[in-house]
């Protein structure tokens, strides 16, 4: 098992250009998470999902979008990017107790 | 969900015993104690969870006191790997979708 995988590893935009993240996991679980993690904090809940087809909001949801049309497949686009939203993310999945991360994506926005 | 306070950072020579330390004194009864590190850079590791019982796994062992208002994270013999952010987390479990709160952690730096 690959666990949970992130694409890309690294991206540098402009501001206002559009991006998408993809996280995948083969755990078959129900839940993926999107956080952000900045420099010296600890992670931040942008978007969540509960199962195919649901997502909803977590604590820092603006100016990011989510999609799970697949059960293994999160996706969180970035539609205009500002530099507020330079950071690392992270995503992760979980069955019940227990999440699982994957290596992050760092992204920086000029 | 139950606020939980840590030190912001702590040392602990090669070899010996980590005891990293939470208080969580408006835990629940349904809250659990999940402990989580992140090593420079890389997405964060599930180390253990418990209740009310001390618990031990392969990387750690838990204690949690008897009135639940604080753990102790107990990492036996640290290694230079070891040095990482460590995570006290309280959550009901199971969670139905909902997210673990990552406060800012305690950075365990183990020496050589």
């Amino acid at each position: 098992n690959a666990g949970v995988t992130q694409t890309p590893k690294f991206r540098v935009l402009k501001t206002g250009q559009s991006m998408t993240l993809l996280c995948a996991q083969d755990m078959n679980h129900e839940y993926m998470y999107w956080y952000r993690q900045d420099p010296g904090m600890g992670l931040r809940l942008i978007h969540y999902s509960v199962g195919e087809g649901t997502t909803a909001k977590g604590e820092v949801p603006d100016g990011y979008n989510v999609s799970r049309l697949k059960k293994q497949n999160f996706l969180l686009g970035l539609e205009s990017a500002a530099p507020s939203q330079t950071s690392v993310y992270f995503c992760a999945s979980s069955l019940l107790n227990t999440q699982y991360f994957g290596p992050g994506t760092r992204l920086t926005v000029l | 969900d139950a606020k939980t306070t840590q030190p912001p950072s702590m040392d602990c020579a090669e070899g010996r015993a980590a005891n990293l330390p939470c208080n969580h004194s408006t835990i629940s009864g349904n809250e659990y104690v999940y402990w989580y590190r992140q090593i420079h850079s890389q997405g964060p590791q599930y180390i253990i969870h418990g209740l009310k019982n001390n618990e031990t796994n392969e990387m750690a062992s838990l204690i949690i006191t008897e009135d639940r208002k604080s753990s102790t994270l107990i990492l036996p013999h640290a290694t230079l790997r070891d040095t990482a952010v460590y995570y006290c987390i309280v959550r009901e479990s199971p969670f139905y979708g909902q997210n673990f709160v990552f406060g800012p952690g305690t950075r365990l730096s183990v020496l050589p």
